[in-house]
């Protein structure tokens, strides 16, 4: 079946760097992947839609220069967070889906959980 | 917009009882697709089951039941026998199959479930 991989797992930054998380669907083609945000005992929030070869579209209050998407090829898909500060401390998931199979499946990643010191 | 409702914030059962989780959707759409995921502590999301919104078949998979109710805009989930593996959080989501929302995923808030031994 789809599966998405997503590193790093686990990731502790200091406060001001920046981080870098990805997101691969390893044998298909991920022409949409999908960027969310998950706070201790919350919900599942959206960031941003990423499809392939263009830009981001980004939902209502995510700071697009904060958190970087970049989506270069069929199985890869990037998430930065800039300057990133100890607010920024979250689990981000990713999820992947084929045109076509937007009718169907998504896959998700095992997420990463930041931790901004 | 699209909004999902879990009531449920924390339900706590032992071993071997029966467990309902409650789902409530709105949305404008007439094709939508609705989804039931499990979170384990490790933070996957684990995908359980998919229904479209024409379909009202209530599905039975082992353990799991899932009864669709489009005239109350429900989709609630049963376990039956609940086990101690069962103890994660269960995400509720709707899929929007229309304008500027086509392919996004709302979840709803989640609902704990502990199983106690």
């Amino acid at each position: 079946g789809a599966v998405v991989s997503q590193h790093p797992s686990r990731v502790i930054c200091k406060s001001g760097t920046s981080v870098k998380i990805e997101c691969r669907s390893l044998d298909f083609q991920a022409t949409t992947m999908f960027w969310y945000r998950q706070f201790p005992k919350q919900s599942l929030m959206l960031m941003a839609t990423s499809n392939e070869g263009s830009k981001a579209t980004y939902e209502q209050g995510v700071e697009k220069d904060k958190f970087l998407i970049n989506h270069a090829s069929l199985t890869l898909s990037t998430l930065t967070v800039t300057s990133a500060h100890p607010e920024d401390s979250s689990f981000y998931i990713c999820s992947a889906t084929l045109a076509g199979a937007m009718l169907t499946g998504y896959t998700f990643g095992s997420g990463t959980r930041l931790t901004v010191v | 917009a699209q909004k999902v409702t879990q009531a449920q914030t924390e339900i706590s059962v032992v071993e071997k009882e029966d467990v309902t989780l409650d789902c409530v959707y709105e949305t404008r759409d007439t094709t939508y697709y609705l989804f039931w995921y499990k979170q384990p502590p490790s933070g996957e999301l684990v995908f359980l089951i998919r229904r479209n919104s024409f379909d009202e078949q209530n599905e039975i998979s082992g353990r799991y039941s899932w009864n669709f109710q489009k005239s109350t805009s429900s989709f609630n989930f049963t376990i039956t026998a609940s086990q101690v593996v069962d103890s994660a959080v269960y995400f509720c989501a709707l899929r929007s199959m229309g304008g500027t929302s086509y392919g996004k995923l709302t979840f709803g808030q989640g609902t704990i479930l502990t199983v106690h031994p």
